[in-house]
């Protein structure tokens, strides 16, 4: 199992420019969710889904969308890029259950200048 | 509704210290709890996890956790502190009925020679 995997590794965007930051999954898992994390500010959540079809916003989700069509993917589009949403995101998958452990991929770090 | 209150941004010690860092949490419901570690410039993974079995809980690198239902705590702890355990740590909380488990802000742990 590659478990979760997230492309790119390292992005840097200009003010404007619009991106997708790629998740995919193949622990037939049915939560996902990415997150944003910034110094002293831990893990924020921006959307997450509980099932293929089905999303939801987080903590943090403006300036993002997100699909999921499938159970294994589970990308980030980001609409118009601002600075404030240089960061490094994160996505994760878990099972269904309240005991099951959320498993998360390598990280992107992406700039926006 | 949950919660996850870490104790303190950074906590620093001496290689062969002991290691303790907090968290308390706030669930209406009984909760299953989690210690995630994140080295530098990588992904989350699992530390160890509370289920409702045992109330002490030993997960990988000699770390423990200890869930205290009074005291609504589950501090997370190693008896001897190496190098190598220098990195972030979130303790995080999830009851059945959650989607997606709810992160304190995280702990630095900084090891010094």
């Amino acid at each position: 199992n590659a478990g979760v995997t997230q492309t790119p590794k390292f992005q840097v965007l200009k003010t404007g420019q619009s991106m997708t930051l790629q998740c995919a999954q193949d622990m037939n898992h049915e939560y996902m969710s990415w997150y944003r994390q910034d110094p002293g500010m831990g893990l924020r959540l921006i959307h997450y889904s509980v099932g293929a079809g089905i999303t939801d916003q987080g903590e943090v989700p403006n300036g993002y969308n997100v699909s999921r069509s499938t159970t294994e993917d589970f990308p980030l589009r980001l609409l118009s890029a601002a600075p404030s949403q240089t960061s490094v995101y994160f996505c994760a998958s878990r099972g269904g259950r309240g005991t099951d452990t959320q498993y998360f991929g390598p990280g992107t770090r992406l700039t926006v200048l | 509704a949950q919660s996850v209150t870490q104790l303190g941004s950074h906590v620093s010690v001496s290689e062969g210290a002991l290691v303790l860092l907090r968290c308390n949490y706030s669930s209406s419901v009984p909760p299953y709890l989690f210690w995630y570690v994140q080295y530098p410039n990588q992904g989350l993974q699992l530390l160890l996890k509370y289920t409702s079995a045992a109330t002490l809980v030993k997960g990988i690198n000699g770390f423990e956790a200890e869930f205290k239902k009074s005291e609504t705590s589950f501090h997370l702890t190693k008896p001897s502190a190496h190098m190598s355990d220098a990195a972030e740590y979130f303790c995080a909380v999830s009851t059945g009925g959650s989607y997606i488990p709810t992160f304190g802000r995280g702990t630095s742990l900084i090891v010094h020679p």
